[in-house]
């Protein structure tokens, strides 16, 4: 499964919405009816840390102005008001189907 | 506190092998299926292996397959990556990180193939 993501690069003003578009080349839908899609966070030299899990779950510790959205092949993942902590690499993945692909990913920069 | 170590990192040339290891620590490990990823330096992330709980699935990334072989021993709490036939594209950052969805990630161990 090719996994899309766009924009590649999004220069954002602090305060203000950012949103990013994953869009995968099959339904993420898996037959146990969960859609194994997450968004993905890498702050500049480290590891990455999941913040969104089937499709809008946020894990224990993301700030609530992250979220998730969409269905079968097209996904979104917004900041409501976008921090300077927030810089960093943004990618999306699938796990409803081995092997499991992530996007190209997108960088946000202020 | 949950903990994933990497070691096993290092310089090796084409064709070598090497074996990764992830120590676990501040869960209970064998009721978590596992996993290894890879960033190539500069690059994007790529999912290179996957095993359940019990060792009995296993699943590998395409470039990876026939090559690598993931493993664990539940009694010490450990995550194995064996590489084999080692490939210059092989290079990349490591890291192994808890399932079912990758919630915790170690720092990553870097390896190197170069000739």
């Amino acid at each position: 499964i090719v996994m899309t993501q766009t924009p590649v690069s999004s220069p954002v003003t602090l305060g203000q919405p950012a949103s990013i578009s994953c869009r995968s080349s099959q339904s993420l839908l898996h037959s146990d009816g969960n859609t194994y899609l997450s968004w993905l966070q890498q702050r500049p030299g480290q590891p990455p840390r999941v913040l969104i899990y089937k499709i809008s779950n946020r894990f224990s510790g993301v700030p609530d102005r992250f979220s998730g959205s969409g269905a079968g092949t097209d996904f979104t993942l917004k900041i409501s008001r976008v921090e300077a902590e927030d810089v960093g690499l943004y990618y999306c993945m699938q796990a409803t189907q081995f092997p499991w692909t992530f996007g190209q990913g997108t960088r946000v920069e202020i | 506190e949950v903990q994933l170590v990497e070691s096993g990192g290092g310089i090796v040339q084409p064709g070598g092998s090497l074996r990764l290891s992830c120590a676990a620590s501040g869960f209970t490990f064998n009721i978590y299926e596992m996993n290894w990823f890879r960033q190539a330096p500069g690059k994007g992330l790529e999912w290179v292996s996957y095993i359940s709980n019990n060792g009995k699935s296993r699943y590998y990334g395409d470039s990876v397959k026939g090559r690598f072989t993931i493993s664990r021993d539940n009694a010490k709490n450990s995550l194995y990556l064996q590489m084999d036939d080692l490939r210059v594209e092989d290079t990349a950052f490591y890291y192994c990180a808890r399932g079912p969805f990758y919630d915790f990630w170690g720092q990553g161990t870097l390896i190197s193939v170069s000739s």
